[in-house]
């Protein structure tokens, strides 16, 4: 089975802090992507990438960066955290090979408490 | 652009009773269409997907879904519904030119024994 792991379930941090998250898949996919995920808002995507070194913003980038330096790993950073940022935030991976058709592998997501 | 309606924010039945969650998408050329469950704490899992071909779709935990291009809809559906099935479901739409797939705003389902 595929396996998404992220790798802090649960994160408190204070406003102001820089905050990682990291997500690490392990079948060699192309592409990874960064969902937050909100009550009554659904999941909307951040960031994705689709190569190392390779970024696109999604719907809400705003206050957040990320990071592909090895192709199983993709960090999601928000530099200064705000309370507004308090959410679920969920990595996912999808194999790359044909557009719009892929199937999305989950983590179990990270739920960061900004106080 | 893509986008995705889920019209119900919350629903009840009775284990045991028939379940109809209604998608709607709108896209202009036929999309890609997916249900995903999530149970409480977790991730997201994919329960099926329409590419092309026979518009009704079977996927896993007996349930299945049906294409209708003239509604624009993707309901998901299940016979009888087990106390297990008790989640989140995210309806979500991709399109031919990109890896992104845009979600609903999910559904949940309570079921009462």
């Amino acid at each position: 089975d595929v396996k998404v792991t992220q790798s802090s379930r649960y994160l408190v941090k204070r406003t102001g802090e820089k905050v990682f998250l990291e997500c690490v898949q392990d079948m060699d996919h192309e592409n990874m992507f960064w969902y937050r995920q909100d009550p009554g808002l659904g999941l909307r995507l951040i960031y994705f990438s689709y190569d190392v070194k390779m970024k696109e913003k999604g719907d809400i980038p705003e206050g957040y960066s990320v990071s592909r330096e090895k192709k199983e790993r993709f960090s999601l950073i928000l530099e200064s955290a705000s309370t507004n940022q308090t959410s679920m935030y969920l990595c996912a991976s999808s194999l790359g090979d044909s557009w719009g058709a892929n199937v999305l592998t989950f983590g179990a997501g990270s739920r960061l408490t900004v106080l | 652009a893509q986008s995705v309606t889920q019209p119900d924010i919350h629903i009840t039945v009775s284990e045991g009773a028939s379940l109809e969650l209604r998608c709607n998408y709108s896209y202009g050329a036929t999309p890609y269409l997916f249900w995903y469950v999530q149970s409480p704490g977790q991730g997201l899992q994919l329960l099926l997907k329409y590419f092309s071909g026979d518009t009704l779709v079977q996927g896993i935990k007996g349930f299945e879904a049906e294409f209708k291009r003239s509604q624009s809809s993707f309901n998901l559906r299940k016979p009888s519904v087990h106390w297990s099935d008790a989640a989140e479901y995210f309806c979500a739409v991709g399109a031919y030119n990109t890896d992104k797939l845009i979600f609903g705003t999910g559904t949940r389902l309570q079921v009462f024994p």
